[in-house]
This record gives C-alpha cells, structure tokens and sequence, in this order.
C-alpha cells in the first residue's frame, strides 16, 4: 500500500527566508507526485506535479519541488516565502491507473512570520 | 467560468438524518471524488466514479453513499449510519487522459448539532 510522510506538522519562517517542506512517500513503482495547498476552510490547489521525466518540476508561486527516487522524497521549496504563503500543504502520491486513486500525507502548516 | 462548485458550504445535520452534499463540476471530466479531511489529517478517500453509473468504494466508505446518474454531478449522502460525520468534505474531479491531475471544490464542512 502507499503512503506519504510529511515530517513537519507545523514550520514557521520568516518573511524573505526560504522554506523546504518535507515529504516522503512509500510506493512500489514510480510514483506520481503532487503538491497540494489549502487556505483555511477552502479547496486544495494544485502547486504541482510531477509524472515522469526531469526530476526537478516548477510550479505556480515561485515553488518547486525535486523527485529524489532513491530517497523516496519530494520536497517543496521555495527560495523567498511571502506572507500569502500562510497556508497548509499537503503531498500526495498516486497512480495514473484507472482509479487515480491519491494517498495524502497529514499536511504541514505554515506560518510566516512579518 | 469552469470549475467544481460544492454546496452548501456549511450544512448542520441532527442526530438520525442522512443530508446529501452536492458537487458539480462543468469541467467535462470524467472521473470524480469525494474525500473527508479531519482537523489536522489529511485528506482520505470515500468513493469514486471514472464514468457515469460507475462508483467504487475508497478507504472509509461506511456510513456514506453515492450515486452519478449525470457526467457533471456526484452527490454525496452522509447518512445516520455515519457514526462520526462532522468533518470537512472535498470533492474533486479530473479528466480520463494520463498525466492529469486531480481539481477540488471549496469543500463543504458538516457539523452535528
């Protein structure tokens, strides 16, 4: 069975400071990736995906993320956090079968300090 | 504007009433989901639909029914067998090609009163 580990339950940074959320997944064949963000009492937004190909993807607000097969991670980053930032994130894995079924790690809330 | 629209976004039901969620999206995409997040949890999978008058069952599908008799709609009914229903519901949708991601609605929370 997959899962998604997401070691951070809360970070906090500040304003202008880079940030790194953690993610690790546990998957038996080559995973499909995803981060998700959520602001509070709304729907999750995709920041982005990764399926295949370069390891290192790009996604919307300046964040990206690197598939590291060998450790089994998907890290988000972003090299200058702004106070919009202020969100929960959360990591998924899953498979482009039929289901496309996602396995969401517990998320990890971010505060951003002035 | 396209996108997947959940309704109510707050809905109070009392103890032995089932309540249906609503989720429609004008995406044309033909898988749908339904998740329940729990404070400080993650998301977890309740039911799927890939096509029309198909469904399958996810992880915590006890107490829960579904039904998608239409493409653009996937209701979702939290009945009174549902010991614990008071969480926040996302629904989501995406298309039937690979490499596609999964798009969520705002969600609706459900309190018991």
């Amino acid at each position: 069975a997959q899962s998604v580990t997401q070691p951070d339950i809360h970070i906090t940074v500040s304003e202008g400071a880079s940030l790194e959320l953690r993610c690790n997944y546990s998957y038996g064949a080559t995973p499909y990736l995803f981060w998700y963000v959520q602001s509070p009492g709304q729907g999750l937004q995709l920041l982005l995906k990764y399926f295949s190909g370069d390891t290192l993807v790009q996604g919307i607000k300046g964040f990206e993320a690197e598939f590291k097969r060998s450790q089994s991670s998907f890290n988000l980053r972003k090299p200058s956090v702004h106070w919009s930032d202020a969100a929960e994130y959360f990591c998924a894995v899953g498979a482009d079968n039929a289901g496309n079924m996602l396995t969401f790690g517990g998320g990890t809330r971010l505060m951003v300090k002035p | 504007d396209g996108g997947i629209t959940q309704s109510p976004k707050y809905l109070f039901r009392k103890e032995g009433q089932n309540v249906t969620l609503s989720c429609e999206q004008n995406l044309n995409h033909d898988a749908m989901y339904w998740y329940r997040q729990d404070p400080g949890q993650g998301l977890r999978l309740i039911y799927y639909s890939q096509i029309v008058n198909d469904f399958q069952k996810g992880d915590i599908a006890e107490g829960y029914s579904v039904s998608r008799e239409k493409k653009e709609s996937f209701p979702l009914t939290v009945t009174s067998a549902q010991k614990n229903p008071t969480a926040f519901y996302l629904c989501a949708s995406r298309p039937g090609q690979k490499n596609q991601p999964q798009h969520f609605g705002d969600g609706t929370r459900l309190s018991i009163l």
